[in-house]
């Protein structure tokens, strides 16, 4: 059972550039999410999806875009890449509201 | 404005002893809690978690209690040992809300034999 799985584990970008984060779960979980997670501070929460079809804003969506057109796949889209928007990215899932969420490895990235 | 906080960045514990990491919030309709503990390179791990309906959840080692009243939360460890050293991470959401946690900035927790 893999879980969550991410990739790219590792990525560096130049400003301006956009790329796509993939994030996919074999767990049959309807709640995916994406949290960056930046030095000293704790998991901030970038987009949420309830199910196929579905996607919100969390905390901190400005330059990320989503998509959610499988229950299995929740990719996270950068624009244009931006030196702030480095950091470690992580896609969760959950079976629903109030269950134990579980977490990918994470994904580095750098914008230079 | 944080709504989770951790106030201590750092714990050190022997090997044996009781660790106890802390956890404060400020928005009331919280009603589900959790901790993830996190090694480097790794995603976040769930360890343990509590509803606003009670005021203690133990599984093993692990014991986390909730004063509701002081929106506070502890997670215990008893006994510690080298192999809990990591980052904690408190988080609290609202059920039937997304599922959508709030997280605090984490406690590094090192046990030293």
């Amino acid at each position: 059972n893999a879980g969550v799985t991410q990739t790219p584990k590792f990525q560096v970008l130049k400003t301006g550039q956009s790329m796509t984060l993939q994030c996919a779960q074999d767990m049959n979980h309807e709640y995916m999410s994406w949290y960056r997670q930046d030095p000293g501070m704790g998991l901030r929460l970038i987009h949420y999806s309830v199910g196929a079809g579905i996607t919100d804003q969390g905390e901190v969506p400005n330059g990320y875009n989503v998509s959610r057109s499988t229950t299995e796949d929740f990719p996270l889209r950068l624009l244009s890449a931006a030196p702030s928007q480095t950091s470690v990215y992580f896609c969760a899932s959950s079976r629903s509201s109030g269950n134990t969420i579980y977490f990918g490895e994470g994904s580095w990235l750098t914008v230079v | 404005d944080q709504q989770v906080k951790q106030n201590s960045p750092s714990l050190s514990v022997q090997e044996g002893r009781i660790s106890i990491l802390n956890c404060d919030y400020t928005n009331s309709m919280f009603d589900y809690f959790l901790w993830y503990k996190k090694y480097p390179a790794e995603g976040p791990t769930f360890l343990i978690s509590i509803s606003s309906i009670k005021d203690k959840n133990e599984d093993g080692r692990f014991t986390v209690f909730l004063n509701k009243s002081a929106k506070h939360l502890s997670l215990h460890i008893v006994p510690s040992q080298p192999g809990d050293s990591a980052v904690y991470f408190c988080a609290a959401s609202v059920t039937n809300a997304g599922n959508m946690l709030t997280f605090g900035g984490g406690t590094r927790l090192m046990v030293k034999p």
